[in-house]
Order: C-alpha cells, then structure tokens, then sequence
C-alpha cells in the first residue's frame, strides 16, 4: 500500500530535550516537506527536500534540522525544542513531476512542557 | 513572494445547499491551483485541482473554476453532505515550481442537519 508514515504519532516532551521525528514514503517520491498546522494559520511549511542531499527552507524552518540521506526518508530533528514549537507536524511526499499532489502522512501531536 | 488568500474562513450552510470557498493568489506565473480537504483529526487530501489552461473542472458535486485575469480560483460544492464538513485548504503553484505549494488559511465548512 502506497503511503506515507511518521513516528511517533504523539509526544510529550519537556524543553531543551533533543528529539527526532520520522517520516518515510514507500512511493519512491523525490519531493519531500515538513508543514507545521497551528489553529488559524494552516499549514506552514518548515522545510522541503527535492532530491537525496538536497534540502531547503521553507517558511518557518528556525529551530529545525532536517536531512534526505535516503530517498525514502526525510527526519524533522528538533535540536532544543521550545514551548513554541507545540504543534501539529505533517510530512508530505510528491512525485513532483507525474503528479503535483502531495501524500500527507498522519501526522504527529507535539507537545513541549 | 506568492501569497493566496481564503474566504471565509468559516462557512456554514444547511444540508443540500452550495457552498462556495474562494481564493486570490498573487503571484501571474503560478499556473497549478490544488484544493485538499481534511476531515476533523485527518490529514490534508487531495480533492480536485485544476491548471492554468482550463477554466473549469467538474468532479461529481464539486468543481473548481479559475479566472486567471482576476488571479482568483474557487471551489463550489453542490448538495452538501454530512460529509463534506471539514476544513478546505486552497493551494498555488508556479509553473517551475509545482512541487512547491503556498497555501491559503483553510475555510472550516459546516453543513447544518
């Protein structure tokens, strides 16, 4: 099955504490993105990768670190996370040529204490 | 850069009639215009999109209409369902980035028993 996954679904974390979020697509896409979904400003995105190696910022990319070093793969690394950074995390994934739709995955609940 | 702007950003309507979200879009070169839907603790999904060189494009009860002079594109959803309430999120893109997608605020519709 076609499909993009992210790990964990949900988090609870205290501030200053490293952590790493999954995501992986099975549709050997190139374009992979981070959004981020807060009430009343939709989806922002963090960062986008359109190949292995090859990464940029999005919009709202401070605090964040990504890397594409698989093409499958595509980890939203929070070096220190902040109060500021709770939020509702997407990761999508795109062919980026055949088709423009992006594949969302389910999504990750991130809570900073 | 591209900015698209949503309205309303509430829509409520009774069941069986039309709704109708609308979006404007700044930027001339952008040429790829999706709407996605997300269900209440869903991820976004791809309902209909349209391109540049069509003015209209029909999917069952929903259909989304461009005017590319007055850089505004809408979604129309005729006999509403139960169903159909959710938040709708416009997008735009430009013709040599269409990976790369800016979004509007989202229109939260809510269809009335």
């Amino acid at each position: 099955e076609a499909q993009v996954t992210q790990n964990p679904r949900y988090l609870i974390t205290v501030t200053g504490k490293k952590l790493t979020v999954t995501c992986s697509q099975n549709m050997n896409h190139e374009y992979m993105s981070w959004y981020r979904q807060d009430p009343g400003l939709g989806l922002r995105q963090i960062y986008y990768s359109m190949n292995v190696e090859v990464t940029d910022k999005g919009d709202v990319p401070e605090g964040y670190k990504v890397s594409r070093k698989e093409k499958r793969n595509f980890p939203l690394i929070l070096e220190s996370p902040s109060p500021n950074q709770t939020s509702l995390y997407f990761c999508a994934s795109s062919s980026g040529t055949a088709s423009y739709e992006q594949y969302f995955g389910p999504g990750t609940r991130l809570t900073v204490t | 850069g591209e900015n698209v702007e949503q309205h309303p950003s509430t829509l409520s309507v009774q069941e069986g009639d039309s709704a109708v979200i609308k979006c404007t879009y700044s930027d001339s070169a952008s040429n790829y215009f999706p709407w996605y839907k997300q269900e209440l603790g869903k991820r976004p999904q791809l309902i209909i999109d349209i391109r540049s060189n069509v003015g209209e494009k029909k999917d069952q009860r929903i259909a989304v209409t461009l005017n590319k002079t007055a850089k505004h594109f809408s979604l129309h959803i005729t006999e509403t369902q139960p169903e159909d309430s959710a938040v709708y999120f416009c997008a735009a893109s430009r013709w040599d980035s269409n990976y790369q997608l800016i979004w509007g605020a989202g229109t939260k519709l809510i269809i009335k028993p």
